[in-house]
């Protein structure tokens, strides 16, 4: 199946400092790629979506300066998330469409980052 | 807009017991449902997924669900659980098979040897 991988795993960073995640689809091209952020014990709130050569879309309430979304080529999308600050340690997770298979997203194993 | 509502926070059922975790969605057409699994320090896997046709549907792992249109309910069930199942459950619904999915709260399910 397809294969979605995350950088880093894990981040800890001082509050203040700009932190990248990157979102990769190994084994296939994914137009749409998607962020979420999750809470503790929580569900997982959309916060963008990522179409390649094109602006984010954020949602309601997301910050778009605050977290960058860059998706740059169909395999790649990256999430910065600028001057950084306790609130927003947070577990950030990515998915991406394959266009080949539909109804389906596919996710990778998430990032977690926690800012001192 | 399209919402998703696990009634259940936490389940806790023995092994070999039969699981139901309940979702019910808000949305005016026909949504394209989904039941998720996040086991810890792993990635949301997909179990199974529903658009059209058979309203019972079947998925990975032994688990099935059931669309019903008239209680706006996507059930899903096991017949007999393992410990491996104990993780978190979470139902979603899209609008269009390319569109974003929205996520209910979650479910965590607990396996009691």
């Amino acid at each position: 199946g397809a294969v979605v991988s995350q950088h880093p795993s894990r981040v800890i960073c001082k509050s203040g400092t700009s932190v990248k995640i990157e979102c990769r689809s190994l084994d296939f091209q994914a137009t749409t790629m998607f962020w979420y952020r999750q809470f503790p014990k929580q569900s997982l709130m959309l916060m963008a979506t990522s179409n390649e050569g094109s602006k984010a879309t954020y949602e309601q309430g997301v910050e778009k300066d605050k977290f960058l979304i860059n998706h740059a080529s169909l395999t790649l999308s990256t999430l910065t998330v600028t001057s950084a600050h306790p609130e927003d340690s947070s577990f950030y997770i990515c998915s991406a469409r394959d266009p080949a298979v539909r109804y389906e997203q596919f996710f990778g194993p998430g990032t977690r980052l926690t800012v001192l | 807009a399209q919402s998703v509502t696990q009634p259940d926070i936490h389940i806790t059922v023995s092994e070999g017991a039969s699981l139901e975790l309940r979702c019910n969605y808000s949305y005016g057409a026909t949504p394209y449902l989904f039941w998720y699994v996040q086991s810890p320090g792993q990635g949301l896997q997909l179990l199974l997924k529903y658009f059209s046709g058979d309203t019972l549907v079947q998925g990975i792992k032994g688990f099935e669900a059931e669309f019903k249109r008239s209680q706006s309910s996507f059930n899903l069930r096991k017949p007999s659980v393992h410990w491996s199942d104990a993780a978190e459950y979470f139902c979603a619904v899209g609008k269009t098979s390319y569109d974003k999915v929205i996520f209910g709260p979650g479910t965590s399910l607990s396996v009691i040897p």
